[in-house]
């Protein structure tokens, strides 16, 4: 079955960019998904198909898809960006990876 | 606006079922399927399996093929998802978020229902 693989954390100071990698056999070939999730809330979407914002989604936000890696970007993070994310293909059937916890200090 | 709204958490015992509603509002049903995801404590995203709110066509994990079963009642815009021989390792919270398709994204979601099976 298809496996997705990111790092389990990511720090990043307030204001900087935080880079979240996701990594899976041919991966450029597929859609990437991105969403966010804070504790006790459920998962918001913030990239679809590569690249694309969902309306209501900060511009800081931005996703990119070539080759084995996908990767969200947040450019000039901020403290309420704290949370898991999450990537999501489809591949036979929906596959996640097991979670990023972005931690802004 | 959308809305999908969840049924109350549920404790159950080893080997008993579930049966989780999703209630959707702000949109047309039929025109978005229902995907449904869960969530064991302290860990990560799993895909359940998607139904077509059109049509009624599934597509279910295959871990869990045979255990579960999603429907939708379209006269009253809500999803099922009905869990079968219950295990501990199926303690979770349980949602449904809508999707244009089994391939696709998950772009509004419900508040999780908490499902607690207990031996």
């Amino acid at each position: 079955s298809y496996e997705l693989t990111q790092p389990p954390s990511v720090s990043v100071s307030p204001g900087q960019t935080a880079t979240i990698t996701c990594s899976g056999d041919k991966l450029g070939d597929k859609y990437t998904f991105w969403y966010h999730q804070k504790p006790g809330q459920s998962p918001v979407l913030v990239i679809y198909q590569d690249n694309k914002r969902p309306s209501g989604i900060p511009e800081r936000f931005s996703g990119s898809n070539s080759g084995n890696t996908a990767t969200l970007t947040i450019s000039g993070t901020q403290a309420m960006d704290e949370a898991d994310y999450y990537c999501q293909v489809w591949d036979s059937s929906t596959v996640f990876g097991g979670g990023t916890k972005l931690t802004v200090l | 606006q959308v809305q999908l709204v969840q049924s109350g958490g549920e404790v159950k015992k080893a080997g008993a079922s579930v049966k989780v509603s999703c209630k959707a509002s702000g949109y047309t049903f039929t025109s978005y399927g229902i995907t449904w995801v869960r969530q064991a404590p302290g860990q990560g995203l799993e895909w359940m399996g998607w139904i077509s709110s059109y049509n009624g066509n599934t597509e279910y994990a295959q871990k869990l093929q045979g255990r579960v079963t999603m429907t939708t009642d379209t006269s009253t815009s809500t999803a099922y998802m009905e869990l079968r021989s219950l295990r501990s390792d199926d303690t979770a919270v349980y949602y449904c978020a809508r999707a244009k398709a089994a391939a696709g994204n998950f772009d509004y979601w419900g508040q999780g229902t908490l499902v607690t099976v207990s031996s």
